[in-house]
């Protein structure tokens, strides 16, 4: 199927480190979303990319489209306690309307 | 609003007992869908549906059914419960387009023994 590959599968860092997310595709994207979920919860939608080379912020969080469109990142500045969860990304699918979502990243933060 | 409410939050069944997961939404998405959620494979989609009558298989569909009788509900169905059903089960919804972020409900925790 199209699936994104999202690396790495865990990330353990210490608070104030950086961390950063990608999710790869053989294919060009239309667009795709980032989702966090906090541990025991359900993913909340973070923001979707669209434009080839886009870049967008949020406080801490840098999300990037490639200039393909086959990639993206999320990157976090200084983490902190609350940013641990897993991290997924997720594109469209076969020109329907369906989302297929990323393995995720599982991030741990050690205060 | 409510949002995206599903229930039950926890079920345990039998091995080839059936049960049904209900999901509401009162924001008037049009997309509805249910994926399923195991440690280290991510969320996988299971059936989505993109209208009142309509209904396709995402990933992994074996042994779920669904249907889409109105635009607000969209129960998934378990025929005959397996224990490689047992997951955490969400179902999510949205506006249909480009824009569309998805709303999840709080999920529901199923164990088959």
């Amino acid at each position: 199927g199209q699936q994104v590959m999202q690396i790495p599968q865990y990330q353990h860092v210490q608070e104030g480190e950086d961390f950063t997310t990608y999710c790869n595709s053989s294919t060009t994207l239309s667009n795709i979303q980032w989702y966090k979920q906090r541990p025991g919860g359900h993913p909340v939608f973070l923001i979707q990319l669209v434009k080839s080379g886009e870049v967008k912020k949020q406080k801490r969080l840098t999300f990037q489209f490639g200039e393909a469109k086959k990639n993206s990142s999320l990157h976090i500045t200084a983490t902190q306690t609350t940013d641990v969860g897993t991290y997924f990304c997720a594109r469209p699918s076969g020109g329907s309307e369906k989302l297929v979502f990323g393995k995720g990243t599982k991030l741990t933060v050690n205060p | 609003n409510a949002g995206v409410t599903q229930t039950p939050k926890f079920q345990v069944l039998k091995t080839g007992q059936s049960m049904t997961l209900q999901c509401a939404q009162d924001m008037n998405h049009e997309y509805m869908s249910w994926y399923r959620q195991d440690p280290g494979m991510g969320l996988r989609l299971i059936h989505y549906s993109v209208g009142a009558g309509i209904t396709d298989q995402g990933e992994v569909p074996n042994g779920y059914n669904v249907s889409r009788s109105t635009t607000e509900d969209f129960p998934l169905r378990l025929l005959s419960a397996a224990p490689s059903q047992t997951s955490v089960y969400f179902c999510a919804s949205r506006s249909t387009g480009l824009a569309g972020e998805l709303f999840f409900g709080e999920g529901s925790r199923l164990t088959v023994l």
